[in-house]
């Protein structure tokens, strides 16, 4: 069973200050990574995805992936309190398959 | 653009009683997911169907529960008899086909809740 690995947290960041989301993964042929937020009682919604070493970033998200490590990271610049989710990080298997493997996730709060 | 319709949104049970969830998928997607998420955890992929056969329900607890897709589009989990472990969200999802290449994603629906007591 492929594994995708998240610190469960909670992370607790003050508002305006920089949130650091990590997670590993098992299968080194993995090739498609995301991160999705999670709100209390709702459903999953994509917000970053990565594909290729580096950093990709988009306003005040900026994913991390070093394949090297097994290894995807999400920053969150000027943390809001809006931002505070559950963030999944998420792994797509090798190929055709279309199936996402979800981490644990990581509960972020972001204190005003 | 409509999204994941799922129904019931929240379902009280006791124990070895039956429960079925409907999904109906963004019109055109050729693929629904079942996850499952218990409380504190990421989704769970149950089943996955590509049209109205199954990709791979190798998670699917075979035992108790089933689901099916007829026609391609609406899909219907069914857990039978269900125990107080199956307490959960149950997301169902969809997304066009190779959607990994267009940038797209999966969407999901806004679950259905299962208290087993």
């Amino acid at each position: 069973q492929k594994e995708v690995e998240q610190n469960s947290g909670p992370l607790s960041v003050p508002e305006g200050a920089i949130a650091s989301l990590n997670c590993t993964y098992s299968d080194r042929g993995s090739q498609s990574f995301f991160w999705y937020r999670q709100y209390s009682g709702k459903s999953p919604e994509l917000i970053m995805f990565i594909y290729s070493n580096g950093d990709k970033e988009d306003g005040r998200f900026t994913a991390q992936l070093n394949k090297a490590s097994q290894y995807v990271s999400l920053l969150i610049r000027d943390s809001q309190p809006s931002d505070s989710a559950t963030y999944l990080c998420a792994v797509k298997d090798k190929g055709g398959s279309e199936k996402l493997v979800f981490g644990k996730g990581t509960k972020l709060t972001v204190n005003p | 653009e409509a999204g994941v319709a799922q129904s019931p949104r929240y379902k009280i049970i006791e124990k070895r009683q039956s429960v079925a969830f409907w999904c109906n998928p963004i019109s055109g997607h050729a693929t629904l997911y079942w996850y499952q998420q218990i409380l504190g955890q990421g989704p769970k992929l149950l089943i996955q169907f590509q049209n109205n056969g199954v990709v791979d329900d190798s998670q699917l607890p075979k035992d108790r529960f089933s689901a099916e897709r007829l026609k391609g589009v609406d899909s219907t989990l069914k857990i039978q008899p269900a125990k107080l472990e199956d307490s959960a969200v149950y997301l169902c999802a969809s997304s066009p086909s190779s959607w990994w290449t267009a940038g797209n994603t999966i969407y999901f629906g806004e679950g259905s809740w299962l208290t087993v007591v």
